[in-house]
């Protein structure tokens, strides 16, 4: 177990819906990443949230869009779906430091759009 | 712009058997380099890791990696394979922008036969 917990584990929405998914952090990991995973490939890197702020984007379209809480919970919100979302949606916590660049992983929310 | 390639899509091993993963990065400045594991079911988790210093690094379950910086590569090794090996495996490179972002590979499907 990593600590790190998503919402829904899967999601089934129609092209031009929107979606909000959860992450909840590792308990002390101040930041969080969100990465999308297609089928067959490895984790693409849409952004990260630390300490509230955005603090770094992937090539990713502004419909895709963040948020991080107080107490280190996330969420990504996608606008205006297109079937090309259809993807594992990972989210990873960590604690930025000046070394430590291990991410914590959660198991995912597998997003389907039709 | 940073890449990592894969080349080893599917590969089949006998229990016992050696192992070694490609791994090959693009990006011209400092990294840090990682191997990530996927068992059936589960979420990411790190195998190893490379900052700096002795280029060969050990991880967990008898994996090992060499990073050579002349060939821009950070291949995955293991002795003797298990059953218990068989899992996707995921090269990630994050190059020291400030960002923090992995650039992952497509992964590497690894079975092990028993």
């Amino acid at each position: 177990e990593t600590g790190v917990t998503q919402s829904p584990t899967h999601l089934i929405k129609t092209r031009g819906q929107q979606v909000t998914l959860r992450c909840s952090s590792q308990s002390g990991h101040n930041t969080v990443s969100w990465y999308q995973q297609a089928l067959g490939q490895g984790p693409q890197f849409i952004f990260q949230y630390y300490r509230e702020e955005e603090n770094g984007r992937g090539n990713f379209p502004p419909r895709f869009s963040g948020l991080q809480f107080p107490n280190y919970s996330s969420e990504l919100n996608v606008n205006a779906l297109e079937l090309d979302d259809s993807a594992l949606y990972l989210c990873a916590s960590s604690i930025t430091g000046p070394v430590d660049e291990k991410l914590f992983f959660g198991s995912g929310t597998q997003l389907s759009v039709l | 712009a940073q890449s990592v390639s894969q080349h080893n899509h599917h590969v089949i091993l006998s229990e016992a058997a050696s192992l070694e993963l490609g791994c090959n990065y693009s990006y011209g400045g400092t990294v840090n380099l990682f191997w990530y594991v996927q068992y059936p079911g589960q979420h990411l988790q790190l195998l190893l890791k490379y900052f700096s210093g002795d280029p060969l690094v050990k991880g967990i379950k008898g994996f090992e990696a060499e990073f050579i910086k002349s060939k821009f590569s950070f291949n995955l090794r293991k002795p003797s394979v298990q059953w218990s090996d068989t899992a996707e495996y995921f090269c990630a490179v994050n190059g020291w922008t400030g960002r923090r972002a992995l650039t992952f590979g497509s992964g590497t499907r690894l079975q092990v036969q028993p």
